[in-house]
């Protein structure tokens, strides 16, 4: 089974901060990875799928890199409604794994 | 527009067996490379995916707890049912269904989730 290994657990950040969220995963699964915003008793949000195709309707603030088994998260400028929790989640074989998550918080 | 929702029990018995049901619109489960998973969040934690089937009834499962969970679809009805055998306090979590396009292979549309407490 594929894990996945997120990091930081916690990020302070301020409004117009740049954030950069890494997830690895335990063994290849090339591009298959995408990331999720979750607010407080909501159901997640896909925000990025295929590890850098942005979501329609999501802002171009948020992107994605990566493939093998790191990959990364970026907000280019922090905005209110950012603070949240952020969940990748791999499809190998056949299987689907999130991550840990990693909440914003303000600084 | 695309819409799910769960229903099912808010509170079950430790040994029992829980069954959900997901019941969507706006998109077909026969139409090709649609599926629809279900994912669980115990208070406080993280994310765990649970199941998925596809629009030609292939399925699934977690490895973790793939020998307690049953995932079936009724097309007539728009609903996808799953079934977790011997519950136990730590499945106590919420339940979310999920659609998925395999093209993508992500969760693009989420129900709003179904609170399970597992208790005597």
């Amino acid at each position: 089974d594929t894990q996945m290994t997120q990091s930081p657990s916690t990020l302070s950040a301020s409004i117009g901060d740049r954030v950069t969220i890494t997830c690895r995963a335990s063994q290849s699964i090339s591009n298959w990875l995408a990331w999720y915003q979750q607010k407080p008793g909501k159901a997640p949000k896909l925000l990025i799928y295929k590890a850098s195709t942005l979501e329609s309707g999501v802002p171009s603030r948020f992107s994605g890199s990566g493939s093998g088994t790191e990959f990364t998260l970026t907000i280019s400028s922090l905005q209110p409604d950012d603070f949240a929790t952020y969940y990748c989640q791999q499809y190998n074989s056949y299987s689907r794994t999130f991550g840990q998550g990693t909440k914003v918080e303000i600084k | 527009q695309i819409t799910l929702k769960e229903s099912g029990p808010a509170l079950v018995r430790p040994a029992q067996t829980l069954t959900l049901t997901c019941t969507f619109s706006g998109f077909s489960l026969t139409t090709s490379g649609v599926g629809v998973g279900w994912i669980r969040q115990p208070p406080g934690k993280a994310l765990e995916w649970l199941a998925l089937i596809y629009w030609d009834d292939d399925k699934r499962y977690s490895p973790s707890l793939k020998s307690r969970l049953t995932i079936t679809k009724d097309t007539s009805k728009n609903q996808v049912v799953l079934t977790m055998t011997n519950m136990d306090p730590v499945d106590t979590a919420t339940y979310f269904c999920a659609h998925l396009f395999v093209m993508t292979d992500a969760f693009d549309i989420w129900g709003q989730g179904t609170m399970v407490t597992v208790s005597s």
